[in-house]
């Protein structure tokens, strides 16, 4: 079972480059969300879904954008990349709200 | 006051030793909790859930105590491969769909 996959695992972008953080799971579930975190830090919430087409802030939004399209896809757009960027981005999908998220295994970016 | 809190640590234990730690939240509506590990720079892992009546998986017991608003999980016979940092997650109440993460409890355990 492939889970939550994330793409790519590393990138390096330079200041006002805009990409995306790719973001795909096979179990169906409709409630997936997008996390950074830092250095020491621990998880903040960017964005989240419920379904295909409902979308949400999280507490840290600014400067991403998602959308949902299809219950399998989820990807994060980064419009115009700044150093305070830099982290790790962890994708999580669940089933409800109910139960234990599913994480991808990360997306190291850095900002130069 | 946080939503969710846990102490930092980190906690250093010697191998073979029994280590608990507490998570406390604040919203008394909450409906589901967890922990998970997180290994440096890896993606937090569900490590168990935390049920009313409390459960145990090998050597690990959580428990909820709703009148107190804490969690906490209990290392029994610690080993080496227990080092990581515990998370602390609390489902969205109703009327929201956000997880609410602790920033973590660190425990390094010792040869």
């Amino acid at each position: 079972n492939a889970g939550v996959t994330q793409t790519p695992k590393f990138q390096v972008l330079k200041t006002g480059q805009s990409m995306t953080l790719q973001c795909a799971q096979d179990m169906n579930h409709e409630y997936m969300s997008w996390y950074r975190q830092d250095p020491g830090m621990g998880l903040r919430l960017i964005h989240y879904s419920v379904g295909a087409g409902i979308t949400d802030q999280g507490e840290v939004p600014n400067g991403y954008n998602v959308s949902r399209s299809t219950t399998e896809d989820f990807p994060l757009r980064l419009l115009s990349a700044a150093p305070s960027q830099t982290s790790v981005y962890f994708c999580a999908s669940s089933p409800d709200r109910f139960q234990p998220q599913h994480f991808g295994d990360g997306t190291r970016l850095s900002i130069l | 006051r946080k939503e969710v809190e846990q102490d930092p640590g980190p906690f250093n234990v010697p191998e073979g030793a029994t280590v608990a730690f507490n998570c406390t939240y604040s919203n008394s509506a909450s409906q589901s909790f967890f922990w998970y590990r997180q290994d440096c720079r890896k993606e937090p892992k569900l490590l168990m859930s935390v049920y009313s009546s409390g459960n145990e998986d090998g050597r690990f017991t959580a428990q909820l105590n709703r009148a107190s608003q804490y969690i906490s999980l209990l290392i029994r016979d610690s080993k080496l491969s227990d080092s990581a940092t515990y998370l602390c997650v609390v489902n969205p109440s109703s009327g929201t769909y956000k997880y609410i993460f602790g920033t973590g409890t660190r425990l390094k355990v010792l040869a």
